[in-house]
């Protein structure tokens, strides 16, 4: 069984450029997940998506920060204009569902915001 | 709202030598937790996983963790470290249908 897919890996930007980063979950998870991750720190969640349908965006930064999943399948997460704080790993994971499934996560895309 | 609390942000133990990572969570209702393992440049890979089937519960390369309610803990061991046991670990807590929340980490180095 493959696993959860990100692209890029590695993103280097000037600030206030766009970017966007890729995932394709494992296949029949229906739930995915965008963490952020900042260096020496935990995951935090920043969106959460029940096949098509954002159900937890509580955290993401909403003027700068947007995200879809298209057919309930791969997702995208964008930002526009990058800062030098959104400097961190963007990871993705995928869960069959949503009440304490386990997660699996994605390599995560490291990116640099010069 | 649920927490982490991982004690010791980085641990350094000899190869061979046991190997204690400590984790204390809050919680309003019995939680699931879990322990993640993370290596350089890597994704979060699931160690094990608390369901309230059993309070001790055993994961892959060789590591456990015990539930603790009267503590509220969930330490991770392992018996004998190894040098591939050098890597980030994270502690994480949910409440069912509430995010995943993670500790701040651990960081293991193991010495030969």
């Amino acid at each position: 069984e493959a696993g959860v897919v990100q692209s890029p890996r590695y993103k280097i930007i000037e600030k206030k450029q766009p970017v966007a980063f890729w995932c394709n979950p494992i296949s029949g998870h229906n739930t995915l997940y965008w963490y952020l991750q900042n260096l020496g720190q935990g995951p935090e969640l920043l969106i959460r998506y029940e096949n098509e349908e954002a159900v937890d965006d509580s955290q993401l930064p909403k003027d700068r920060f947007s995200a879809e999943r298209l057919k309930g399948v791969d997702s995208t997460l964008k930002i526009q204009p990058a800062e030098l704080g959104d400097s961190a790993v963007y990871l993705c994971a995928s869960s069959r569902g949503g009440n304490g499934e386990t997660q699996y996560f994605g390599p995560g895309t490291r990116l640099l915001v010069l | 709202a649920q927490s982490v609390t991982q004690l010791g942000s980085h641990v350094s133990v000899s190869e061979g030598a046991l190997v204690l990572l400590r984790c204390n969570y809050s919680s309003s209702v019995p939680p699931y937790l879990f322990w993640y393992v993370q290596y350089p440049n890597q994704g979060l890979q699931l160690l094990l996983k608390y369901t309230s089937a059993a309070t001790l519960v055993k994961g892959i390369n060789g590591f456990e963790a015990e539930f603790k309610k009267s503590e509220t803990s969930f330490h991770l061991t392992k018996p004998s470290a190894h040098m591939s046991d050098a890597a980030e670990y994270f502690c994480a807590v949910s409440e069912g249908n509430t995010p995943l929340v993670f500790g701040k980490g651990t960081r293991l180095s193991v010495i030969a």
